[in-house]
């Protein structure tokens, strides 16, 4: 079946403009991830989506940070006024209700800021 | 929170060789320990993982080791083949008392190279 879809698939812009980074998560996969992978580093954990409950939001690195899930599926994760710091892969991954339960990923945005 | 620290950050072998990466975590109360494959441009795919109520798990020529005691987890390739070059990622659940609400915490990650 189809996996976790992203896009877009690589992405540049000029520092101070926003950006939108779409996820398709698994059919059925009521949890939904966001992590951060900077070059040749491991992934950082920025926001997680659980159903209809809050989501947790405690890896957002600034308030230029935001995330949606509309209707318990899409999610667009939204930066604005980008910095260059911000350049990363963004990868999102979807899973099984549950604790515990095997993240499945998506081959990620890569995002590069001028 | 957790911390996930993982050794080797690169790791060479020959074909057929076996290759063994590491990770220890901080959080006792850690219950989930999933191990990564990412290669070249790609997301990272879910290899093995293992629960805190084993020790070991085989897939192949894959296998996960787990001691709870010391805190550290093993990932364990033989027959190594060219193919398995890649980064290899271990992760724990993030969050106070290991319950997570479903985030990981990973390593930093090995570079894998076979050798033909």
């Amino acid at each position: 079946g189809a996996g976790v879809s992203q896009s877009p698939s690589n992405k540049v812009t000029e520092k101070g403009k926003d950006v939108e980074l779409r996820c398709d998560p698994i059919s059925g996969h009521t949890a939904l991830y966001w992590y951060r992978q900077s070059l040749g580093q491991g992934l950082e954990f920025l926001i997680y989506f659980q159903g209809n409950s809050a989501p947790d939001k405690s890896g957002l690195p600034s308030d230029r940070f935001s995330a949606e899930r509309t209707g318990g599926s899409v999610s667009t994760l939204t930066i604005q006024r980008t910095q260059q710091e911000d350049s990363a892969v963004y990868l999102c991954a979807s899973a099984r209700q549950g604790l515990n339960q095997p993240q499945h990923f998506g081959d990620g945005t890569r995002l590069s800021i001028l | 929170g957790e911390n996930v620290e993982q050794h080797p950050s690169t790791l060479s072998v020959q074909e057929g060789d076996s290759a063994v990466i590491k990770c220890t975590y901080s959080d006792s109360a850690s219950n989930y320990f999933p191990w990564y494959k990412q290669e070249l441009g790609k997301g990272p795919q879910l290899i093995i993982d293992i629960r805190s109520n084993v020790g070991e798990k085989k897939d192949q020529r894959i296998a996960v080791t787990l001691n709870k005691t010391a805190k550290h987890f093993s990932l364990h390739i033989t027959e190594t083949q060219p193919e398995d070059s890649a980064v290899y990622f271990c992760a724990a659940p993030g969050g106070a008392g290991g319950t997570s609400y479903g985030k990981l915490t990973f390593g930093q990650g090995t570079i894998l190279t076979v050798h033909p």
